[in-house]
């Protein structure tokens, strides 16, 4: 079945410095790929959707220039903290959907990155 | 918009005890709909899903039913282990939406 590869898992860094985050779809070609942040014992809130080959689209609220997605290939969308925070500490997790894939299809999920900014 | 209302949690049980969690929706034309299950410190792994009315969701031993008439897609599992102790999400892809809207979450415990 289809498999999307994030990492990393856990992340410790300092305030003030950038954190890159990769989401590879292992088995198939993601056309479309979401990223979602997650509080603890809440749901998931969608951050931003990203498009190979296109600017991603941000959710409301949501800085683009804060958090950078980048989906350069098929298979790869990366999100990048910029300047983080211990407010930007949270569970953020990725998502693909594949090309050709219509409405009942669901999206494969990766298995998320724990973002700890100290 | 489209939106799911899930069974608030968190749930505790005993293990074989009969689990259900409530799910209904609010969407436009006719969206797929979708359970999730989350483990501690993990993503989301896809446990079953209903593409039309009627249609019937199974895995694992859970079931759900897709049911136009009451805009609901209950989760049901007959005999649960600890091994299902998780998070569940109902979640909803609208006809035409590309994007996923969940339900806020129910924990589930079950104890030996």
């Amino acid at each position: 079945g289809a498999v999307v590869s994030q990492h990393p898992s856990r992340v410790i860094c300092k305030s003030g410095t950038s954190v890159k985050i990769e989401c590879r779809s292992l088995d198939f070609q993601a056309t479309t790929m979401f990223w979602y942040r997650q509080f603890p014992k809440q749901s998931l809130m969608l951050m931003a959707t990203s498009n190979e080959g296109s600017k991603a689209t941000y959710e409301q609220g949501v800085e683009k220039d804060k958090f950078l997605i980048n989906h350069a290939s098929l298979t790869l969308s990366t999100l990048t903290v910029t300047s983080a925070h211990p407010e930007d500490s949270s569970f953020y997790i990725c998502s693909a959907a594949a090309a050709g894939h219509g409405t009942n299809y669901g999206y494969t999920f990766g298995s998320g990155t724990r973002l700890t900014v100290v | 918009g489209d939106s799911v209302t899930q069974m608030e949690g968190p749930v505790t049980l005993s293990e074989e005890a009969f689990l259900t969690i409530n799910c209904t929706y609010t969407a436009t034309g006719y969206p797929s709909l979708f359970w999730y299950v989350q483990y501690p410190g993990e993503g989301l792994q896809l446990l079953l899903k209903a593409t039309k009315a009627d249609d019937k969701g199974s895995n694992k031993g859970f079931e759900a039913t897709y049911r136009k008439e009451t805009t609901s897609f209950h989760l049901e599992k007959g005999s649960v282990q600890v091994s299902d102790s998780a998070v569940y999400f109902c979640a909803l892809r609208g006809g035409n939406d590309y994007k996923l809207s969940f339900g806020a979450g129910t924990t589930v415990t079950v104890r030996a």
